[in-house]
């Protein structure tokens, strides 16, 4: 158990709607990362937060986007959805906003009908 | 941007063989880690190397930093059927703070 909590697990949906993924990251941490993997593909970094602030963007869609909240559990929303938006989308998180150690959820797998 | 590739994309094993993937960077790189993806599972974190030139030992895997920082390595002596599996390098370049996950090896151990 890595200590993040990623909800929900599976999330089904169609065309055109809007999803909203949530991460809770391990006690203590302060940065959350998050990623796409696709099938048989790798990690695509898409935006990374510290203490509620966005550090770094990957090639992140301007139809997603993500924010920390207060109590530093993170949000990604996903507008107009697209077939090609199923994947399985990964939270980690960090101690720090530098080069520690990423701890990852189970992960929330998305599938566009 | 920075890239990072991984080679071999595949490889079969049968039990008791050794294996080792690479990773290179066409630029230097702060440091490197190594993470490993179960089938059906989430990444979790094997080592960071910071150093030029720097060798980890962790049981049967063994990692190594490149001299000019630019490419890493992870061999597996003896592989077992536990250490099936996706392993991918990680790193940044310079002072980003973008951590670039490399392409992935899946490794696959045959009895």
């Amino acid at each position: 158990d890595s200590g993040v909590t990623q909800t929900p697990k599976h999330l089904i949906t169609a065309t055109g709607q809007r999803v909203t993924l949530r991460c809770s990251p391990r006690s203590g941490d302060l940065s959350v990362y998050w990623y796409q993997q696709s099938l048989d593909q790798g990690l695509q970094f898409l935006i990374h937060y510290y203490n509620g602030e966005e550090r770094a963007k990957g090639n992140i869609l301007e139809r997603f986007s993500a924010q920390q909240f207060p109590d530093l559990h993170s949000e990604l929303n996903l507008s107009s959805l697209e077939l090609g938006d199923s994947a399985l989308y990964f939270c980690a998180s960090s101690v720090g906003p530098g080069d520690q150690p990423q701890h990852f959820g189970d992960g929330t797998r998305l599938s566009i009908l | 941007g920075q890239q990072v590739m991984q080679i071999p994309q595949y490889q079969h094993v049968q039990e008791g063989e050794d294996f080792t993937t690479y990773c290179n960077s066409s630029t230097t790189l702060s440091n490197i880690q190594w993470y490993k993806q179960r089938p059906g599972g989430h990444p979790v974190f094997l080592i960071q190397l910071v150093k030029s030139g720097e060798v980890k030992k962790q049981k049967r895997l063994t990692f190594q930093f490149g001299e000019a920082k630019k490419n890493s390595s992870l061999h597996i002596t003896a592989t077992q059927t536990t250490d099936v599996g996706t392993y991918f390098c990680a790193s940044r370049s310079g002072g980003g703070n973008k951590l670039t996950f490399g392409t992935g090896t899946q490794l696959k151990v045959e009895l």
